[in-house]
């Protein structure tokens, strides 16, 4: 079954700094999710990117993906201490189930 | 801004004892979902709901596994028999359609088989 991937498996930066993680998946998808989860907590949902689109922004956050490299990145501008979390991305199968990978830990220093 | 709502935080029982985790789910939402995650591990996929039946469920939701929508606003997830590897964090989910829309999820209840 397909599944996101998403690298590197752990990232840490100074505040101020952007943060990129990737995600690969093996199939066709309907659209991708990013998720972050604080240690310990809840998914807080951060942006849904369809397969038509190629680009998205919400605030400090860009998303891009490309279909035919079955690939997506997430881009956190001027990180801050609070960004520090995992983040997932999560794809879609033929159905309504979502497919997570297995993060990226992403730790910002002040 | 409406959320997911889940009971227990925190769930303690023994093995072989029945337990029941409750989600609200955001109030215009159609479609529910359950998940879970073992400490350290991926988030995987347990079951979605529709219009009061199961949809989609995954290898893991085998006959231990149940779901339900008693009233109006809550979904809930049954084990009827734990088990030490049932140990693991639960997440319910809800959206307004499927696949096409974001699934928002609750905080989680975590579920420790003794």
């Amino acid at each position: 079954s397909q599944q996101g991937e998403e690298d590197p498996q752990a990232l840490s930066i100074q505040e101020g700094e952007n943060a990129t993680m990737n995600c690969s998946y093996k199939t066709s998808i309907n659209n991708l999710q990013w998720y972050r989860q604080n240690s310990g907590r809840g998914l807080v949902h951060l942006i849904l990117i369809r397969s038509n689109e190629r680009e998205k922004h919400s605030g400090r956050l860009r998303v891009t993906l490309d279909t035919s490299k079955k690939s997506s990145s997430l881009l956190i501008t001027a990180s801050r201490a609070a960004d520090t979390a995992s983040y997932f991305c999560a794809t879609d199968e033929a159905g309504t189930a979502l497919i997570f990978g297995k993060g990226t830990t992403l730790s910002v220093s002040s | 801004e409406p959320e997911v709502t889940q009971t227990p935080s925190h769930q303690v029982t023994q093995m072989g004892q029945e337990v029941i985790l409750r989600c609200v789910p955001i109030s215009n939402h159609l479609y529910f979902y359950w998940y879970r995650q073992i400490l350290g591990q991926k988030v995987e996929f347990l079951v979605s709901f529709y219009n009061n039946e199961i949809s989609e469920k995954s290898e893991i939701f085998d006959d231990q596994f149940s779901v339900e929508r008693p009233d109006g606003s809550n979904f809930t997830l049954k084990i009827r028999s734990t088990k030490l590897e049932d140990s693991a964090m639960y997440f319910c989910a809800s959206s307004t359609g499927g696949s096409y829309n974001e699934q928002f999820f609750g905080p989680g209840t975590r579920l420790t088989v003794l």
